[in-house]
């Protein structure tokens, strides 16, 4: 079964500053999906970015960039600039497509110090 | 933008007591799901749901629970007897199975 390990339960950074949250996994596959999803205090669960396992470049959605290793099997994402708005908990996700079931990390919460 | 809607947004029932959840997915979508999410812990993945049948289950997803689309846009969730452990918020998503899953807002259930 794959898992998805998220190895910081809390991470803080400044405002404006840069953070990036690890995220690892185990799978068998060869081609797979990845996300990020954050999830405020409401409980939304919010696409941040996505990662198709067969594109080598890395994604990258505005102040929001992933570091995919696919031989380490290493998922990262990087915030750059960090805003207010991004405290939340942040849910690294595995799946292999279909109807596959998207497996989550147990997530970090991301707090911004003003 | 296409969304996924839940309702209720909370529910409140007593312990024994059958509930149904209700999702409406975005209409392209083939593939539909169900999660869980606990308190304070990650979201599980319980019920994927294609062509009209369950593709795959989770262990949590045992003889208590039952999924349903029963008139080509609704798609619920059914849990016959609740039990305390049920109080969660339950996701409904759904996706093309390439691009990412939509999610829903959600529905709290609180089982008393």
């Amino acid at each position: 079964a794959q898992t998805v390990t998220q190895s910081q339960p809390e991470m803080s950074v400044q405002e404006a500053e840069t953070v990036t949250l690890s995220c690892t996994y185990d799978t068998s596959e060869s081609d797979y999906y990845l996300f990020w999803y954050k999830q405020p205090p409401s409980r939304q669960m919010i696409l941040v970015i996505r990662q198709e396992a067969y594109k080598q470049q890395n994604a990258t959605e505005n102040r929001f960039s992933v570091n995919f290793q696919k031989a380490a099997k290493s998922f990262s994402l990087k915030i750059s600039d960090s805003q207010l708005g991004d405290a939340a908990m942040y849910f690294c996700a595995y799946t292999g497509g279909g109807a596959d079931g998207l497996t989550f990390g147990k997530g970090t919460h991301l707090i911004i110090q003003p | 933008e296409p969304e996924v809607t839940q309702t209720p947004s909370h529910q409140v029932t007593q312990m024994g007591q059958e509930v149904i959840l209700r999702c409406v997915p975005i209409s392209n979508h083939l593939y539909f799901y169900w999660y869980r999410q606990i308190l304070g812990q990650k979201v599980e993945f319980l019920v994927s749901f294609y062509n009209n049948e369950i593709s795959e289950k989770s262990e949590i997803f045992d003889d208590q629970f039952s999924v349903e689309r029963p008139d080509g846009s609704n798609f619920t969730l059914k849990i016959r007897s609740t039990k305390l452990e049920d109080s969660a918020m339950y996701f409904c998503a759904s996706w093309t199975g390439k691009t990412e899953q939509y999610f829903g807002p959600g529905t709290r259930l609180t089982v008393t």
